[in-house]
């Protein structure tokens, strides 16, 4: 089945530090790929949809500024978290559209961020 | 907007207890409807899937089918075991996005 990988599982920094996670999608093309943010014992919520080669759609809520989303290629997506804080501590897990045919997506295992 | 609404949990059941996981959605058009799963530690999987009414998904001895009449689909299984011990989602998806409800975490005991 379809892979996709995230990078890094973990991840410790400091306040004020930004941080850069990574989601590729190994074995096919993803067009379309999806950041979602997963509190403790809660359901997942959608941060932004990010676009190959153009810019993010982002949820309301979600600051623009400070999750950085990229998606150069048709198998790399990148989240940045910038200036963090304790409060932006969370799981962030990214998925990927592998085409409207099969309608589901696939998961990356997430990204675990912890904001000293 | 469209929206996904699941039974609170945890749902505690004994090794071989028949098992329900209610869900409802609300939704416009003709979504396709998602069981996923998380296992402790992992990433979210696709359970199973049923993309029309009347449609039924299985997989793992999990069933669920596609009731457009009642917008529900839960999830059946008619003998857990211990390894089925984890977080179950239902989801929703019409055009691009895909929409979760909160999630049901499954317990079972010897």
């Amino acid at each position: 089945g379809a892979v996709v990988s995230q990078h890094p599982s973990w991840v410790i920094c400091k306040s004020g530090t930004s941080v850069k996670i990574e989601c590729r999608s190994l074995d096919f093309q993803a067009t379309t790929m999806f950041w979602y943010r997963q509190f403790p014992k809660q359901s997942l919520m959608l941060m932004a949809t990010s676009n190959e080669g153009s810019k993010a759609t982002y949820e309301q809520g979600v600051e623009k500024d400070k999750f950085l989303i990229n998606h150069a290629s048709l198998t790399l997506s990148t989240l940045t978290v910038t200036s963090a804080h304790p409060e932006d501590s969370s799981f962030y897990i990214c998925s990927a559209d592998r085409g409207p045919q099969t309608g589901e997506l696939f998961f990356g295992e997430g990204s675990r961020l912890t904001v000293l | 907007g469209n929206s996904v609404t699941q039974m609170e949990g945890p749902v505690t059941l004994s090794e071989e207890a028949f098992l329900t996981i209610n869900c409802t959605y609300t939704a416009t058009g003709y979504p396709s409807l998602f069981w996923y799963v998380q296992y402790p530690g992992e990433g979210l999987q696709l359970l199973l899937k049923a993309t029309k009414a009347d449609d039924k998904g299985s997989n793992k001895g999990f069933e669920a089918t596609y009731r457009k009449e009642t917008t529900s689909f839960h999830l059946e299984k008619g003998s857990v075991q211990v390894s089925d011990s984890a977080v179950y989602f239902c989801a929703l998806r019409g055009f691009q996005k895909l929409v979760f409800g909160t999630g049901t975490r499954l317990l079972v005991s010897p």
